[in-house]
């Protein structure tokens, strides 16, 4: 089974800085990554998949990059509703894993 | 429109066998896979397992195999994940995802149904 490991655990950063998330895979999975952001009391959303591609609806600030055990999630400029936490996932091959999340707070 | 409409919430004492549904529209329910997360209370996200309507061809995360068995409907495009006898420790918010065949991402999800099991 593949673990992915997720840092930092709890991220604080102020409205209109940029905020970097990593997410390491125990071996490769290619470019197999998808992220999610998940609010309290919502839904996941997907926000990335194929590594870097966004999904429908995620807004340009998000962006995704790496291949094989590095990824990172970048949001460019936070803004007040990107608060909660992120998750990443690979779809390499089965069992397919989750990250233990990371938790953005509004500085 | 992708639709997951999950059953409602439940509560059930250890022990007690469980049934909960996850009924799907917008899209070709056995071209798609359908998984379920498990979500315990203030924690991370759980892949459980993942199911392809079409031939109901099914993979567990190694977790829960045994513990669950996830099923399908075809006839009325519903996905089941089950439970014959729950434990305290089963309570969480499960909910069930779709994705596409050759790319095993969650694009949709349902609502969630909270689960509950107390003595």
């Amino acid at each position: 089974e593949i673990v992915m490991t997720q840092s930092p655990v709890t991220l604080s950063v102020s409205p209109g800085e940029r905020a970097t998330l990593s997410c390491r895979a125990s071996q490769s999975v290619s470019g197999n990554l998808a992220w999610y952001h998940q609010k309290p009391g919502q839904t996941p959303r997907l926000l990335i998949y194929g590594a870097s591609t966004r999904a429908t609806g995620a807004p340009a600030r998000f962006s995704g990059s790496g291949s094989g055990t590095e990824f990172t999630l970048t949001i460019s400029s936070l803004q007040s509703e990107d608060f909660g936490v992120y998750y990443c996932q690979h779809y390499d091959y089965w069992p397919l894993t989750f990250g233990g999340g990371t938790k953005v707070e509004i500085k | 429109e992708v639709h997951l409409v999950q059953s409602g919430a439940e509560v059930k004492k250890p022990g007690e066998s469980l049934n909960i549904s996850c009924k799907a529209s917008g899209f070709t329910f056995t071209d798609s896979w359908i998984a379920w997360v498990r979500q315990m209370p203030g924690k991370g996200l759980e892949w459980m397992g993942i199911i392809y309507p079409s031939d109901s061809n099914t993979k567990y995360s190694p977790s829960f195999e045994g513990q669950v068995t996830i099923s399908v409907d075809k006839s009325i495009s519903t996905a089941y994940l089950q439970w014959s006898s729950l434990k305290a420790s089963d309570t969480a918010m499960y909910y069930c995802a779709t994705a596409f065949i050759s790319r095993c991402y969650f694009h949709s999800w349902g609502q969630g149904t909270p689960v509950t099991v107390s003595s």
